[in-house]
């Protein structure tokens, strides 16, 4: 059974940092294409960052320069790098699998990670 | 504002046939596959149909995705209660270079 599992959300002020963590099992984040995917509150759904698995990476232009998406294959995890946090960054972080089909086919999803960007 | 364009609400009557329409450019879904994900309330949304038309393995056949230029169509027929939830339509868009998803569209079951 496919799992992926958010953490590191939380408050943080306008201008910091903060890093989420997506640890899967029953899949492979190395040979799979995965993103993420937010929602603010009560909005709907925004693709935020592809990384493919040769490890190129493609993020939205709302967040590029401020976010990276990265992964550690020896913990079979995908990271978020998120820097320069603005209010309109608070949302619900999904990572996502791409499946084996269309692009934005996202057949596996975690169960999300808040981010509240407020002072 | 979405690049995709999708009414904000439907509704339908148990067992009635609805359909949610998603509205695109050449750049997304004239020229790409169509995904519609189910998101019932506080879940993570749900792949319902991918490559415009297919499902994926568990998904009822009442649910039903197409096609045609520059938009796509959700129908859900024998419509049930339980269907009642948020749906969303996404696609590729070549210009953008990224996955783009539709506003939503908050199904009501009368």
């Amino acid at each position: 059974e496919v799992q992926l599992v958010e953490t590191g959300g939380g408050l943080i002020q306008p201008g910091g940092s903060l890093r989420l963590s997506c640890a899967a099992s029953g899949l492979t984040v190395s040979s799979s294409y995965m993103s993420w995917v937010r929602q603010a509150p009560g909005k709907g759904l925004e693709w935020v960052s592809f990384i493919y698995s040769g490890g190129s990476t493609i993020h939205a232009d709302s967040v590029k320069g401020r976010f990276t998406i990265s992964r550690d294959n020896s913990k079979n995890t995908l990271y978020l790098q998120m820097n320069s946090l603005r209010a309109e960054d608070t949302a619900i972080y999904y990572c996502a699998r791409q499946g084996d089909s269309a692009w934005g086919a996202f057949d596996y999803w975690g169960q999300g990670a808040l981010v509240t960007v407020s002072s | 504002q979405s690049v995709l364009t999708q009414p904000p609400s439907a509704s339908g009557t148990p067992g009635q046939r609805v359909t949610i329409s998603c509205s695109g450019s050449s750049s997304n879904i004239g020229s790409n596959s169509v995904n519609w994900y189910q998101q019932l309330p506080g879940t993570a949304p749900k792949l319902l149909t991918h490559s415009n038309n297919q499902r994926p393995s568990g998904v009822p056949d009442r649910f039903s995705g197409s096609k045609s230029g520059n938009s796509a169509s959700l129908a859900i027929s024998g419509l049930q209660s339980e269907d009642e939830a948020d749906y969303y339509c996404a696609a590729w868009d070549d210009s953008l270079n990224g996955v783009v998803f539709g506003g939503g569209t908050k199904l009501t079951v009368l």
